[in-house]
């Protein structure tokens, strides 16, 4: 499986700010997802980074609210923007593994004041 | 809209028994599934994937399919309190499609 790490792996931030979260992965991977995990919730998909076009975004999530960058096949960024404290949450970047499997990146804990 | 259920427990089982995690999805087309365990303050694991009808042992831990009736369990034998976690479980309804994530079950091993 591959080697993913996630930077921030932790911060608070104020409201009305935005904070960029970063993925990188160890190997070429042609699907990363972006997830967010509520407190106490399950993980729910905010949008697939495809490489060299848009973003695909989940109902219920905007590009304005989570730009998200895809630069080459190892990398990532989704940038939580303009920051309410409904945002404190888990963000984890996923990537496709084989046999159609997912594999987890460590996670950044987001808490907004 | 495609659905996973799992009961979200507590569930308590004594170490060294046998703990039963169960999972239903609504989408009777769906082809892979997969068991994920969440440690608290950690990112999910993956510990098991099914794709046909039947068992699918690993170590201490069996999965269960059976399409039929739209469900998938997993076993652990012999539990530990090690396996205190939440158990995800995952369905992905087609090819190339996205994965659907149950609720999560929180397993406690009580030594």
């Amino acid at each position: 499986s591959a080697v993913i790490s996630q930077k921030p792996s932790r911060d608070i931030c104020q409201r009305g700010t935005s904070l960029t979260i970063q993925c990188q992965v160890d190997s070429q991977v042609t699907m990363m997802f972006w997830y967010r995990q509520q407190p106490g919730q399950s993980l729910t998909l905010i949008a697939t980074a495809n490489q060299g076009s848009e973003a695909t975004y989940e109902s219920g999530f905007v590009i304005d609210k989570f730009p998200i960058s895809r630069p080459n096949l190892t990398f990532s960024t989704l940038t939580v923007s303009n920051m309410s404290p409904e945002d404190s949450s888990i963000y984890l970047c996923s990537v496709k593994g084989g046999s159609e499997t997912q594999y987890f990146g460590p996670g950044t804990r987001l808490l907004v004041l | 809209q495609k659905e996973v259920e799992q009961n979200s427990g507590p569930l308590s089982v004594p170490e060294g028994a046998i703990a039963s995690l169960n999972c239903t999805y609504s989408d009777r087309g769906s082809q892979s599934f997969f068991w994920y365990r969440q440690y608290s303050g950690k990112s999910p694991e993956l510990i098991m994937s099914i794709y046909s009808n039947g068992d699918k042992e690993d170590g201490r831990f069996t999965a269960q399919l059976n399409k039929a009736s739209q469900y998938v369990s997993l076993l652990i034998r012999d539990s530990q309190p090690s396996d205190s976690a939440t158990y995800l479980c995952a369905v992905r309804p087609g090819a190339g499609q996205n994965f659907v994530f149950g609720p999560g079950t929180r397993l406690s091993v009580l030594p």
